[in-house]
């Protein structure tokens, strides 16, 4: 069956401009999760929703970012005003309830210049 | 404050077994993944552990010891296409996972 599956796979941006990151989640997981990875480093979180509900942002690092998932289905992850320190790839995961095995995509790799 | 510690790299000889450890100490615990993460490539699953003891996948085999907030995956007959990183991450009360930095494994002909 399909994956996970995340747009762009790349994206070049200006500092200073807004971007999108879509996730496309497996269909029927409830819950999903975006982390935002760097070179040599674990996966950081940033936010999950359980349902169309952000159930914990608390990884969010500031007012810039912003995630929702309307229909609890697609998610999609809001940047505004870009910084160059938010450069990295921003994955996307789901699974079929908290706890679960997490499915990971492709992955948006993400560069503010 | 959470943390997991595994080595940043190790380096193994095709054929051999290799062991790569990982400590937390988390807010809760409520289950242990290990994923397999190729260079430019997503993490995917390798072993669940939520209770003490191993659990055994092919080639692969996790441990956990809940008491010591330590973990082992076990790989075994080492393949070239072993060479990874290998992330330990722990589930915490919120249902959170938390992540340790991953180790890089050096597979050698």
């Amino acid at each position: 069956g399909a994956g996970v599956s995340q747009t762009p796979s790349n994206k070049v941006t200006e500092k200073g401009k807004y971007v999108e990151l879509r996730c496309d989640p497996i269909s029927g997981h409830t819950a999903l999760y975006w982390y935002r990875q760097s070179l040599g480093q674990g996966p950081e979180f940033l936010i999950y929703f359980q349902g169309t509900g952000a159930a914990d942002d608390s990884g969010l690092p500031n007012d810039r970012f912003f995630a929702v998932r309307p229909e609890g289905s697609v998610s999609t992850l809001k940047i505004q005003r870009t910084e160059r320190g938010d450069s990295a790839v921003y994955l996307c995961a789901s699974s079929t309830s908290l706890a679960d095995e997490q499915y990971f995509g492709p992955g948006t790799r993400l560069t503010v210049t | 404050g959470q943390n997991i510690d595994q080595p940043t790299e190790m380096t193994a000889t095709e054929g051999a077994i290799v062991q790569i450890n990982c400590t937390y100490q988390t807010s809760g615990f409520n289950g242990l993944f290990w994923y397999q993460q190729h260079a430019g490539e997503a993490p995917t699953f390798l072993s669940y552990n939520v209770l003490d003891g191993l659990e055994e996948k092919g080639r692969f085999s996790s441990f956990l010891s809940r008491s010591k907030g330590y973990s082992y995956l076990l790989l075994k007959e080492l393949q070239m296409k072993d060479s990874a990183s290998y992330l330990c991450a722990v589930v915490d009360s919120n249902y959170q996972l938390i992540w340790g930095a991953g180790t890089k494994l050096i597979i050698k002909p």
